[in-house]
């Protein structure tokens, strides 16, 4: 069964604090991939990354990083200096290559930055 | 990049009334499109996995007769949600695989406000 765990439902900080958005997945397949999207109030879904299964290196992309852990199953993602842009809905996903790249999403972190 | 185009970005119908959303793959070929549906403050809900020139495949809890999906061609999928009524309002959203090579990236559609009255 493939499955992803958003435990932090919703998270506010002050702007330029950095923050970590948790995310914990399952599946059995030994291929398989990891995204988190952004979702404005907007409500389109914006693509931040895409972490190959085999593939464990951390990214730093500006002020966002991802930290891959498949020995605890882990893709978290903080955002470093926080800004009010950054509030959003964010989305952690899984995509598993033996069930036709069908998306299990998170129920999603609501990010608010306050000025 | 690739891009995905979603239409209407925001419809609103009568109850009863048909409606159809339209997902294009502007500059990939996409053998494999999704249909998500989103209530608010919820995740995305898979609704149906399309493969080009076949019949969708449908989540659980789905009706294949109220939400019609086609997906004629490699750069197109429609979602038609008939006979509509308001608990159908949602947000809709489209993702395509684009179909080349191991790299399985997916595209998202910007989303589709679905407003029944």
């Amino acid at each position: 069964a493939q499955k992803v765990t958003q435990a932090q439902t919703e998270i506010s900080v002050v702007e330029k604090e950095d923050v970590t958005l948790d995310c914990v997945y399952e599946t059995r397949d030994t291929t398989y991939y990891l995204f988190w999207y952004k979702q404005p109030p907007s409500g389109e879904l914006v693509f931040l990354i895409r972490r190959n299964s085999f593939d464990e290196q951390n990214e730093i992309s500006g002020r966002y990083s991802w930290n891959f852990q498949k020995s605890t199953s882990s893709f978290n993602f903080t955002i470093t200096a926080s800004q009010v842009v950054d509030s959003a809905v964010y989305f952690c996903a899984l995509g598993a290559r033996n069930t036709g790249n069908q998306f299990y999403f998170g129920t999603g972190t609501s990010l608010t930055v306050i000025p | 990049g690739a891009v995905v185009s979603q239409h209407p970005s925001r419809v609103i119908c009568k109850s009863g009334t048909s409606v159809k959303i339209e997902c294009r793959s502007l500059d990939f070929q996409a053998t494999t499109m999704f249909w998500y549906r989103q209530f608010p403050k919820k995740s995305l809900m898979l609704m149906a996995t399309s493969n080009e020139g076949s019949k969708a495949t449908y989540e659980q809890g789905v009706e294949k007769d109220k939400f019609l999906i086609n997906h004629a061609s490699l750069t197109l999928s429609t979602l038609t949600v008939t006979s509509a009524h308001p608990e159908d309002s949602s947000f809709y959203i489209c993702s395509a695989r684009d179909g080349l090579g191991f790299r399985n990236t997916i595209y998202f559609g910007e989303g589709s406000w679905l407003t029944v009255v």
